[in-house]
This record gives structure tokens, C-alpha cells and sequence, in this order.
């Protein structure tokens, strides 16, 4: 079975930090797809970035930067210099896909609150 | 244009109304889906459509029913629900054929009354 934990249920740190969210996926499946989704308190879910299994270099967008390891199975995600506007419920997904579509595994969540 | 439109934003419904709401996308994505998000929890599959046919029903009770006019339009049709139904709904669709990303509207927030 798929699962997605996110051990970290709220994290609050002060505006400038850096913060890490974590997160550790279990799958039986070779091919596989991980996703972070951001939830801003307005209620939209959106998507932040795509890994597929097969490719295990990070990547860094921004402030934003992201580190895959298969070896621990965890896709982790870090916020450098946080922003007020980072705060925000953020999800890590896992995806068994299909031909045309896919099915979401959503982790429970972590709320980050950036603090002035 | 990654938008993915739904309407209404509020609705507030009695246990014997029947409401539908509305999700639309101009994308051409071939997948779309609905999802039903509790406070303070991930969103949950309810259905999922792939070229325009139902490939998912998570058992969703009856009192909930999908519907996709066409690939831009999805429809969820609501009856004699319950109160513990009041939560927020959220649409999604993904391009498949190897991009699998949701993208997801901004929900709809439904209150039974």
C-alpha cells in the first residue's frame, strides 16, 4: 500500500529563518511520481513541484529547494529565508499513475507559520 | 492559462435541496477529479474522470453524483445530504500521458444545514 507521513504537524519560525518540511513515502511500486502542494489559508491547493521516480536530482527554485533521496525514501522540502507569505498548510503527495490519469496520496499536512 | 475555474465559491444548502457545483477547465487536460477536504486534513479522491468516463468512484455514498459533459466541464450533483457533508470541495485535472500534476480550483465550501 501507499502511504506519505508528514511527522511535522505545525512548525513556527521567525521571518528570515531557514525551515526544512519532511517528508518519508512508502510504495511498492517502481515508477512513481512525489508532489508538494502549498494551501494558503484562502483554501486553493497549489502545485509547487513534480519528482518521478527515475530522477533523483534536486531542485531549487527560487527560495524553494527540494531534496529526493530513494535511498530513505524521502522527499524533502526547504524553505530558505522564509517570508510571512510562505505560511501556509503544505502538503507532500505520492502518485501511483496510470495511463491518463493518476491517484493522490496526500500526507497529513504541515502547518508552517512564518512569524514578522 | 493553468486555471482550473469552480462555482459557486460558498454554498449553503438545506438536507432536501439539490444543488450542483461546477468545475471548468480550459487546459485540454484529459483528467479531471473531485475532492471532498475536512478542516485540518489532506483532500480526500472522491471521483475520478479520464476522457470524460468515471475511472473512480472512492465508494462514495449515492447522495453525491458526478457528471462530465465534456472534457472542460465537470458537475457534481448534490441530494439530500447530510451535515457531516459540509466541507470543502475541490476540483482538480491533470494533462496525463506521462505529466501527471493535479491542478486544483480554489473549492467550493459547502455548508448542510
Amino acid at each position: 500500500a501507499q502511504k506519505v507521513t508528514q511527522a511535522q504537524t505545525e512548525i513556527s519560525v521567525v521571518e528570515k529563518e531557514d525551515v526544512t518540511l519532511d517528508c518519508v513515502y512508502e510504495t511498492r511500486d517502481t515508477t512513481y511520481y512525489l508532489f508538494w502542494y502549498k494551501q494558503p489559508p484562502s483554501g486553493e491547493l497549489v502545485f509547487l513541484i513534480r519528482r518521478n521516480s527515475f530522477d533523483e536530482q534536486n531542485e531549487i527554485s527560487g527560495r524553494y529547494s527540494w531534496n529526493f533521496q530513494k535511498s530513505t525514501s524521502s522527499f524533502n522540502f526547504t524553505i530558505t529565508a522564509s517570508q510571512v507569505v510562505d505560511s501556509a498548510v503544505y502538503f507532500c503527495a505520492l502518485s501511483e499513475a496510470w495511463s491518463s490519469a493518476s491517484k493522490i496520496i496526500f500526507g497529513s499536512g504541515t502547518r508552517l507559520s512564518i512569524r514578522p | 492559462d493553468t486555471e482550473v475555474t469552480q462555482t459557486p465559491k460558498h454554498l449553503v444548502m438545506g438536507m432536501t435541496n439539490k444543488k450542483s457545483l461546477k468545475c471548468e477547465q480550459h487546459m485540454g487536460h484529459r483528467a479531471m477529479y473531485w475532492y471532498k477536504q475536512k478542516a485540518k486534513k489532506p483532500p480526500e479522491l472522491m471521483f475520478v474522470y479520464s476522457y470524460e468516463k468515471l475511472s473512480i468512484n472512492e465508494s462514495v455514498p449515492s447522495r453525491f453524483s458526478p457528471e462530465c459533459p465534456n472534457s472542460s466541464l465537470l458537475n457534481l450533483h448534490l441530494h439530500a445530504l447530510q451535515p457531516e457533508d459540509s466541507a470543502l470541495y475541490l476540483c482538480a485535472s491533470s494533462p496525463g500521458q506521462g505529466e501527471y500534476e493535479q491542478y486544483f480550483g480554489p473549492g467550493t465550501r459547502l455548508t448542510v444545514t
